[in-house]
């Protein structure tokens, strides 16, 4: 079965950072590309970063590019988003998601984590 | 704001068709697959239609996709009360290198 495990949410200030991990098991993890999914209170599904499966490939949306850094560990079946210079507009439930394919730029999110929450306040 | 356009409700009641439109442009949705999410209230999105109408297995054919140019839809038929939940159309963006999803459409099964 697979499984996809979020953490490393929290309480944080505006500007800090924070790191997200997701544990990933019931697959082999280096067959595919992963994401983040954000959704903020109130809001929609945002797609965040993408990762291939050898880390090749990173894409991210414009509204992180230059604050997320999106990595993976195939070892250790992980995936992981480094957040810097958070603000009040990045307080959402952050899901990890599997691609369907080994690549972030194809496929489709075939399945998704419980999510970890990230609240940016003061 | 999102690039991929959705209405912001939909309702039906049970046994109706409702569809759900999905607006793109030339670069996501007229040159990419189209896919669609559900996220019932309180769980995880979950795949609902992938390569603009192909069922995962476990979903219902009462679900149905198309795309036409740069718009997508999904249907639902024989609408049940367990339907009630936001519905989101997701495509690749060619010329922004992001994946985009709509704004989501939340559907009341009254």
């Amino acid at each position: 079965e697979v499984q996809l495990v979020e953490s490393g949410g929290g309480l944080v200030q505006p500007g800090r950072s924070l790191r997200l991990s997701c544990a990933a098991s019931g697959f082999t993890f280096d067959d595919y590309g992963m994401h983040w999914v954000r959704r903020a209170p109130g809001k929609g599904l945002e797609w965040v970063s993408g990762i291939s499966w050898n880390s090749g490939s990173k894409v991210y949306s414009d509204s992180v590019k230059g604050r997320f850094t999106i990595s993976r560990d195939n070892a250790k079946n992980s995936l992981y988003l480094q957040m810097n210079s958070l603000r009040a507009e990045d307080m959402a439930l952050y899901y990890c998601a599997r691609s369907s394919d080994y690549y972030d730029t194809s496929g489709h999110f075939d399945f998704w984590g419980q999510g970890t929450l990230v609240t940016v306040s003061s | 704001q999102s690039v991929l356009t959705q209405p912001p409700s939909a309702s039906g009641t049970p046994g109706q068709r409702v569809t759900i439109s999905c607006s793109g442009s030339s670069s996501n949705i007229g040159g990419n697959y189209v896919y669609w999410y559900q996220q019932l209230p309180g769980t995880a999105p979950k795949i609902l239609l992938y390569m603009n109408h192909q069922r995962p297995s476990g979903v219902p054919d009462r679900f149905s996709g198309s795309k036409s140019g740069t718009s997508a839809s999904l249907a639902i038929s024989g609408l049940r009360s367990e339907d009630e939940a936001d519905y989101y159309c997701a495509a690749w963006d060619d010329s922004l290198s992001v994946w985009m999803f709509g704004g989501g459409t939340k559907l009341t099964v009254l």
